[in-house]
């Protein structure tokens, strides 16, 4: 089962800022955070990973609370190609990804 | 593009045949992961090789399946005797991560349907 806990569905106007939460309370010292998105009939795209610090990329930012209980991925500015389902994973070392079911995202006009 | 290749991208099979998907990894990577994708759901582990060596299986993976990955390169997944149940999207992912860095990188996908 999957060790991260995140909303089903959120909405986002386009060209505002698009903050996907994750719940990972259970998450070992070890472990990274990692965020995908998949876009409809498309393989899962990686976008960002972070052990405890902040992270930021092209992409997006990631925020790891101190306790390392929850992180928010952040889209600075959501166009209508963001709209996917965003799966939030902890993983360590060669395990296999454990997909929960992951936050739709809709970017609206 | 990630430089992680599937096909072919769509199989529409009868019942009780048997298919063979490909994938071909990003070059370097030495790592290569299967998983299966039904409709609505997250992507589910079905087997990971690290080069030739075919190292860990999920309990998906029924006997009816098989996968390789000679010379350690390309990959291939079969079905045999393929049942409606097997309908799904196929996905290969590969890494070259080191022990505590492991991003996988996935391909476009083998979209299955059994008639």
């Amino acid at each position: 089962d999957a060790k991260t806990t995140q909303p089903p569905s959120m909405d986002c106007a386009e060209g505002r800022a698009a903050n996907l939460p994750c719940n990972h309370s259970t998450i070992s010292g070890n472990e990274y955070v990692y965020w995908y998105r998949q876009i409809h009939s498309q393989g899962p795209q990686y976008i960002i990973h972070g052990l405890k610090n902040n992270e930021t990329n092209e992409m997006a930012s990631l925020i790891i609370t101190e306790d390392r209980k929850s992180s928010t991925l952040i889209l600075p500015h959501a166009t209508l190609r963001d709209t996917a389902v965003y799966y939030c994973i902890v993983m360590w070392g060669n395990t296999p990804l454990v997909f929960g079911k992951g936050t739709r995202l809709s970017v609206i006009a | 593009d990630t430089g992680v290749s599937q096909n072919p991208r769509h199989k529409i099979t009868k019942r009780g045949q048997n298919v063979t998907f490909r994938c071909d990894p990003i070059s370097e990577h030495n790592r290569l992961y299967w998983y299966r994708q039904t409709l609505g759901q997250g992507p589910e582990f079905l087997t990971y090789f690290q080069n030739e060596a075919q190292l860990e299986k999920s309990r998906l993976l029924s006997d009816r399946f098989s996968a390789e990955r000679p010379k350690g390169s390309f990959s291939t997944l079969e079905i045999q005797r393929t049942e409606q149940g097997d309908s799904a999207m196929y996905l290969c992912a590969s890494t070259a991560g080191s022990a505590a860095i492991n991003t996988q990188y996935f391909g476009p996908g083998t979209r299955l349907t059994v008639l």
